[in-house]
C-alpha cells in the first residue's frame, strides 16, 4: 500500500527542546517537502529536497533543520530557535515536476 | 515574489447551491495550477490540476476549474454542492523555472448545510 506516513500524529514538547518529526514515503518519489500550516495562512514551505543528500530552504526555514540520507525519508527537526513552533506540519513528496502527494500531518504543540 | 490569492476566506452554502471559489496568481510566465482539498481529519488531496492544453479542467467529485491566462485566474467551480463538500480548499501554483516549488494560497473554508 503506497503512501506517505508521518509520525506521530500529535506531539507535545516543552519550550527549549528540539523535536524531530518523521516522514517516510514508499512511492519512489525523488522530491520531498515540509510545509507548515497555520490557520488563515495556508501552507508555507519550510524545506524541500529534490535528491538524496541535497535540500534547499523554503520560505520559512529559520529554526528548522532537515536531512535526506535516504530517498524514502525526510525528517524535520524543529529546534529551540523556532519562535512559534506550535503548528500543523505536513510532509509531501512528488516525482520531479509532478504533483505533490501529502501525508496525514503531525500536530506539534510546544508549551 | 510569486503569490497566490484566494479572496474568499469562508464560504457558507446550502446543499444544491452552485460554488465558485476564486484563485488569482502573480506570475507572468508559464505556470502549473492545482486545487487541493482538505476534508475534516483527512489528508490534503489533489482535486484537479492544469499543466497545458484545454483550459477547462475536470477533477474528482464533479469539480472543475478554468484557467484564464489573461486574468491570471484559476477559479474552482461545482454546479451543485453537497454536505460532503464541506472542507478547506487550497489553490496552488508553480512556475516553469522552479517546478519543484509549489506556492499555496491561504485557503477557503467551505461549509455546506443540508
Amino acid at each position: 500500500d503506497g503512501g506517505i506516513t508521518q509520525s506521530p500524529k500529535y506531539l507535545f514538547r516543552k519550550e527549549g527542546q528540539n523535536v524531530t518529526l518523521s516522514c517516510e514515503q514508499n512511492l519512489n518519489h525523488d522530491a520531498m517537502y515540509w510545509y507548515r500550516q497555520d490557520p488563515g495562512q495556508g501552507l508555507r514551505l519550510i524545506y524541500y529536497s529534490q535528491i538524496v543528500n541535497d535540500f534547499q530552504k523554503g520560505d520559512i526555514a529559520e529554526g528548522y533543520s532537515v536531512s535526506r540520507e535516504k530517498k524514502e525519508s525526510f525528517p524535520l527537526t524543529v529546534t529551540s530557535a523556532q519562535k512559534n513552533p506550535t503548528a500543523f506540519y505536513l510532509c509531501a513528496s512528488s516525482y520531479r515536476a509532478g504533483e505533490q502527494y501529502f501525508g496525514p500531518g503531525t500536530r506539534l504543540t510546544v508549551t | 515574489a510569486q503569490s497566490v490569492s484566494q479572496h474568499n476566506h469562508h464560504v457558507i452554502l446550502s446543499e444544491a447551491a452552485s460554488l465558485e471559489l476564486g484563485c488569482n496568481y502573480s506570475y507572468g510566465g508559464t505556470v502549473n495550477l492545482f486545487w487541493y482539498v482538505q476534508y475534516p481529519g483527512q489528508h490534503l488531496q489533489l482535486l484537479l490540476k492544469y499543466f497545458s492544453g484545454d483550459p477547462l479542467v475536470k477533477g474528482i467529485k464533479g469539480f472543475e476549474a478554468e484557467f484564464i491566462k489573461s486574468k491570471f485566474s484559476f477559479n474552482l467551480r461545482k454546479p451543485s454542492v453537497q454536505w460532503s463538500d464541506t472542507a478547506e480548499y487550497f489553490c496552488a501554483v508553480k512556475n516553469q523555472y522552479n517546478t519543484d516549488k509549489l506556492i499555496f494560497g491561504t485557503g477557503t473554508r467551505l461549509q455546506v448545510f443540508p
